[in-house]
């Protein structure tokens, strides 16, 4: 069964400092996708990134940056020198394409708070 | 472009009355989701359309959740009868291609049911 951990629930950090955001993820198949999508205080989600199974390249995209590692099932998420700005609920998230099924789950979210 | 157009953005009624929410998909996605979200159960996929067909409805609550898409421009979530426990809010997402693809989110119609 599909699963997605995002075991921090809330986490706090002061402006300018480096914080990650765990991932971690179960799935039998072996070719899925991982997303993370951001949630303002305004509400809308917001796309961050895509990867499929077959890609652990990590990724770098300005502040943010992203470690993809299948030997851990994990997907983590760092953001580089903190900003008020992304002060925001994260998701993870992992879906599945499949001739006798289409899923996708979200995980329950880690709520970032960044202090001035 | 616009985005993804939801509406109502926020919705108060009474138990027992029929709530019908709606969504405009991004012009040319062909793949639309319903989701819920609340603080108990965070964000849940309701269902999931592509090219206009229901494929995945299995996260509907119960029969009192119904959803239809008559055209590739136009969705509707329906609660019939509505109670309290449905409070939350309602997202809606569109996607070129499959579920595997990046989704754009609605701004979300806020229900509260009395």
């Amino acid at each position: 069964a599909q699963k997605v951990t995002q075991a921090q629930t809330e986490i706090s950090v002061v402006e300018k400092e480096d914080v990650t955001l765990d991932c971690v993820y179960e799935t039998r198949d072996t070719t899925y996708y991982l997303f993370w999508y951001k949630q303002p205080p305004s509400g809308e989600l917001v796309f961050l990134i895509r990867r499929n199974s077959f890609d652990e390249q990590n990724e770098i995209s300005g502040r943010y940056s992203w470690n993809f590692q299948k030997s851990t099932s994990s997907f983590n998420f760092t953001i580089t020198a903190s900003q008020v700005v992304d002060s925001a609920v994260y998701f993870c998230a992992l879906s599945e394409d499949k001739t006798s099924y289409d899923k996708v789950i979200f995980g329950p979210g880690t709520s970032l708070s960044v202090i001035p | 472009d616009a985005g993804v157009i939801q509406s109502p953005r926020h919705e108060v009624t009474e138990m027992g009355q029929e709530v019908t929410l709606r969504c405009k998909p991004i012009s040319g996605h062909n793949s639309l989701f319903w989701y819920r979200q609340t603080m108990m159960r965070g964000l849940e996929l309701l269902i999931y359309f592509n090219n206009n067909v229901p494929i995945d409805d299995s996260g509907m609550p119960e029969d009192r959740f119904s959803a239809k898409m008559p055209n590739a421009s136009f969705s509707t979530l329906k609660i019939q009868p509505s109670e309290p426990r449905d409070s939350a809010v309602y997202f809606c997402a569109s996607s070129l291609g499959s579920i595997n693809n990046e989704q754009f989110f609605g701004p979300g119609t806020r229900l509260t049911v009395l």
